[in-house]
């Protein structure tokens, strides 16, 4: 399968800064991202939706000016969290999705965990 | 109401025993996949099995088999010959309409399977 890669995997900050995550497709063209948050043995909830060249798409109750993603290109998106509180310690997982019609297209980080002190 | 169900927060098996997991779902689509991912304690989601609404067979994939109930609206993973490795949260997530990577998952809560000696 296609390789998505996340980094950084693990991130520790200060409460006020703000953290970067990108999210690469290795081998394949993104045409869509997804990003993903999902607390100790929770699920996983869909934040946002990113198309290629676009405006990200956010779920409801998710912050847009808070969560920014930008997906510049067919192989990046990027999470900023800005001004990170503790509340937003969580395990990021971000997904890439193709053009076609195969249906396992959407392949999946290995997350980021994020730590807000 | 939600979309993908799953009721067994936790599930015990013993090793080379079969387990099922359960999982249904609730769409008005007619055209909608169905997918399995394995979550193990490093955060990675590995993608086990897929059904599409419109296969008429079970999914298979080496020891997973997917019991696609379509009228009942259920789509369980059954694991054979269980082993050590296959304890980890397990998801069953739903793809609406069609689009390839391009629609976003809806996940279901996760079970959590533990594989005993």
């Amino acid at each position: 399968g296609a390789v998505v890669s996340q980094h950084p995997s693990r991130v520790i900050c200060k409460s006020g800064t703000s953290v970067k995550i990108e999210c690469r497709s290795l081998d394949f063209q993104a045409t869509t991202m997804f990003w993903y948050r999902q607390f100790p043995k929770q699920s996983l909830m869909l934040m946002a939706t990113s198309n290629e060249g676009s405006k990200a798409t956010y779920e409801q109750g998710v912050e847009k000016d808070k969560f920014l993603i930008n997906h510049a290109s067919l192989t990046l998106s990027t999470l900023t969290v800005t001004s990170a509180h503790p509340e937003d310690s969580s395990f990021y997982i971000c997904s890439a999705g193709g053009r076609g019609s195969s249906y396992n297209e959407q392949f999946f980080g290995p997350g980021t965990r994020l730590t807000v002190l | 109401a939600q979309k993908i169900t799953q009721t067994q927060p936790g599930m015990f098996v013993q090793e080379k025993e079969a387990v099922t997991l359960d999982c249904t779902y609730d769409t008005s689509d007619q055209s909608y996949g169905l997918f399995w991912y394995k979550q193990p304690s490093s955060g990675e989601m590995i993608f086990l099995i897929y059904q599409g609404s419109y296969d008429e067979q079970n999914a298979t994939e080496g020891r997973y088999s997917l019991n696609f109930q379509k009228a009942r609206k259920s789509a369980n993973l059954v694991i054979s010959a269980s082993q050590l490795g296959d304890s980890a949260m397990y998801f069953c997530a739903m793809r609406e309409g069609w689009g390839g990577g391009g629609n976003k998952l809806t996940f279901g809560t996760g079970t959590q399977l533990k594989v005993e000696l």
